[in-house]
């Protein structure tokens, strides 16, 4: 049964550290996706790639937050420095397309 | 553009008695069409889809949706609802190629025993 899966699963930090999240996609789907989820906002999409290649990242606040794809096993999702509001919980997605998407659990990420 | 309208953000619904969560989208586009469940500390998980075809389409766990085309809907049903159903549910629609899915708020399903 193969999952998305994410590391780490909870995280609490401090405000001004970096933070790094990682996501292993299903084998073979070449599409990924980086969602948060809150109370506040719902799910709201981050970014996504397409065969490693960024496709949209307007979801995402430029001036802190880094999602990058280094192989196809692997996607990360990066914030520096964090802060207080970016506290959420950070989905993965993969799919064979895009408007196919398989979840992770998800990394709970908490900044105090 | 596309968007999706949960009308409802919370439904109570007595155990083995039938639900309706509803769900409307607007796209100017043809469109494809998903429901997706999440349970508690959980992600979201693929509950069915509608791609073409048949318009009714049946999921996991004994649900179902109808895509109707005229009311722009895509209600998902379930005959006899488990405890187990409580979870929150999603209506996502796309408009294929490399546009991205649009969730909806999502509706969360209380199963009363």
């Amino acid at each position: 049964d193969a999952r998305v899966t994410q590391t780490p699963r909870h995280k609490v930090t401090e405000m001004g550290q970096e933070v790094t999240m990682r996501c292993q996609p299903i084998l073979g789907h070449n599409t990924v996706f980086w969602y948060r989820q809150t109370m506040m906002q719902g799910l709201e999409l981050l970014a996504y790639f397409r065969n490693r290649a960024p496709l949209d990242d307007s979801g995402m606040p430029k001036d802190r937050f880094s999602a990058e794809m280094p192989d196809a096993t692997l996607a990360t999702l990066k914030i520096q420095p964090s802060e207080p509001r970016d506290s959420a919980v950070y989905f993965c997605a993969s799919g064979p397309e895009v408007y196919e998407q398989y979840f992770g659990p998800g990394t709970r990420l908490t900044v105090t | 553009a596309q968007s999706v309208t949960q009308l409802d953000s919370q439904v109570p619904v007595f155990e083995e008695a039938p639900v309706e969560l509803r769900c409307n989208y607007s796209s100017s586009v043809s469109v494809y069409l998903f429901w997706y469940v999440q349970y508690p500390n959980q992600g979201l998980q693929l509950l069915l889809k509608y791609l073409s075809g048949s318009t009714l389409v049946k999921g996991i766990n004994g649900f179902e949706a109808e895509f109707n085309k005229s009311q722009t809907s895509f209600h998902l049903r379930k005959p006899s609802v488990h405890i187990s159903d409580t979870a929150e549910y999603f209506c996502a629609v796309s408009q294929g190629g490399y546009q991205k899915v649009t969730f909806g708020i999502g509706t969360k399903l209380q199963v009363i025993p």
